[in-house]
Formats: structure tokens, sequence, C-alpha cells
């Protein structure tokens, strides 16, 4: 079957500038992440989705990130006012509901490649 | 929060040698540690994953062991391929939490 999609594959923005960064999970995981991935370093925890509300936000860096489930399906991560710093891989993962207090099984998207001019 | 620490950050082999990766946690109350291995320009991927009732756990050549007293737990690879170069992370999870905390990686280089 489908595995998880990511788009775009690369962005290119300017600073300052508003993106939004689309997944589409595996079909009936109810679990979604968002993770961010820098040079060298294992991915950063930003979102989690369990349906469609955000079970925990705690690793979204700031008020310019957001990301939005609205039919428990598809996701979007969205950045305000970019900044070079926030230039990285984002990586999508999803999983069917975790069980005895532990996370599903995860799988990875490609990731979405975001650079910041 | 969990702090996971992963060792060593390169690792180079010869094929056909084993290698093993460490990593320690912090919070005693994680009960989930799985391990992705990552190829250049890819996705990560599961390799293999252990829950904290058991102590080893092992998939063909691969294999990963819990020590929950000292808190750590390794990835042992046998008989390395150079297929097996990649970039490998581990990662635990508190129980409850549902989030894993991903060590910062080890690159594996398998010469041939």
């Amino acid at each position: 079957g489908a595995g998880v999609s990511q788009t775009p594959s690369n962005k290119v923005t300017e600073k300052g500038k508003y993106v939004e960064l689309r997944c589409d999970p595996i079909s009936g995981h109810t679990a979604l992440y968002w993770y961010r991935q820098s040079l060298g370093q294992g991915p950063e925890f930003l979102i989690y989705f369990q349906g469609t509300g955000a079970a925990d936000d705690s690793g979204l860096p700031n008020d310019r990130f957001f990301a939005v489930r609205p039919e428990g399906s598809v996701s979007t991560l969205k950045i305000q006012r970019t900044e070079r710093g926030d230039s990285a891989v984002y990586l999508c993962a999803s999983s069917f509901a975790g069980t005895s207090g532990s996370p599903g099984t995860q799988y990875f998207g490609p990731g979405t490649r975001l650079t910041v001019l | 929060g969990e702090n996971v620490e992963q060792h060593p950050s390169t690792l180079s082999v010869q094929e056909g040698d084993s290698a093993v990766i460490k990593c320690t946690y912090s919070d005693s109350a994680s009960n989930y540690f799985p391990w992705y291995k990552q190829e250049l320009g890819k996705r990560p991927q599961l390799i293999i994953d252990i829950r904290s009732n058991v102590g080893e756990k092992k998939d063909q050549r691969i294999a990963v062991t819990l020590n929950k007293t000292a808190k750590h737990f390794s990835l042992h690879i046998t008989e390395t391929q150079p297929e097996d170069s990649a970039v490998y992370f581990c990662a635990a999870s508190i129980r409850g939490s549902y989030i894993p905390t991903f060590g910062r990686g080890t690159s594996l280089i398998v010469h041939p």
C-alpha cells in the first residue's frame, strides 16, 4: 500500500514569507507526528495529533509554527514569517494508535527540505 | 522530559565484522525503544524495537538489548554488509507520552 507522502519535496522561500507543508499519512493511521531534522541531528519532535486534535504541541518552537489536521487524515504544517533558522528537513510520520502508553510503530514520510534565504 | 545520548557518532567497520551502537536514557519511566536506519537522502525506517518488559530481541543479523537498571540499550549488527552503511538513530518514549525522543545518530560505514 501507499506509504506516508509529503509535499513539496523541496521548498525555497525568502525570509519573512509564509509556507505550508503537507503530509498524507497511511490510510487508517490515527496518529500523526511532525518532526524537524537538521543536518547531523536526530528528528526533533514538533507536534503530535491523535485524530483531528493536537494531543501534544509542546515541541513547536514558537507561535510562528502551527499545524492542523481538520479531518483526521491530511495534515498541514504552517510557518509564518519564516527565518533562516527554520531551514531544515521537516518529517512527518504516522502510526496506529499506541497501546500501553507507548507509541505505535511510526512510518516516516520522505520529508520536505525547507530552505529560507 | 526524556534525554537520549547515543554513541559513537561515527563507526567504521570492515565487512563481516560486528557493529554495536549504544544509547542511554534519563527517565526510568521510558518503556519503548525503537531503532531507525536512515540512508542518505531517505526517510528513517524502523529496523527493530524493544519494550521494557523484555531484555533482548533479535531479528536475523540485528539484535537489541535493554538494561533497565542502567538505563541503556544497544543495537548489535552481526556480519555487517556494505548496504548496512547508513545513519542509525535510537529513541526512547516515556510511558504515557507517545512521543519518542531521538538520539543524535551514529553514522555506520561498512568497508567492503
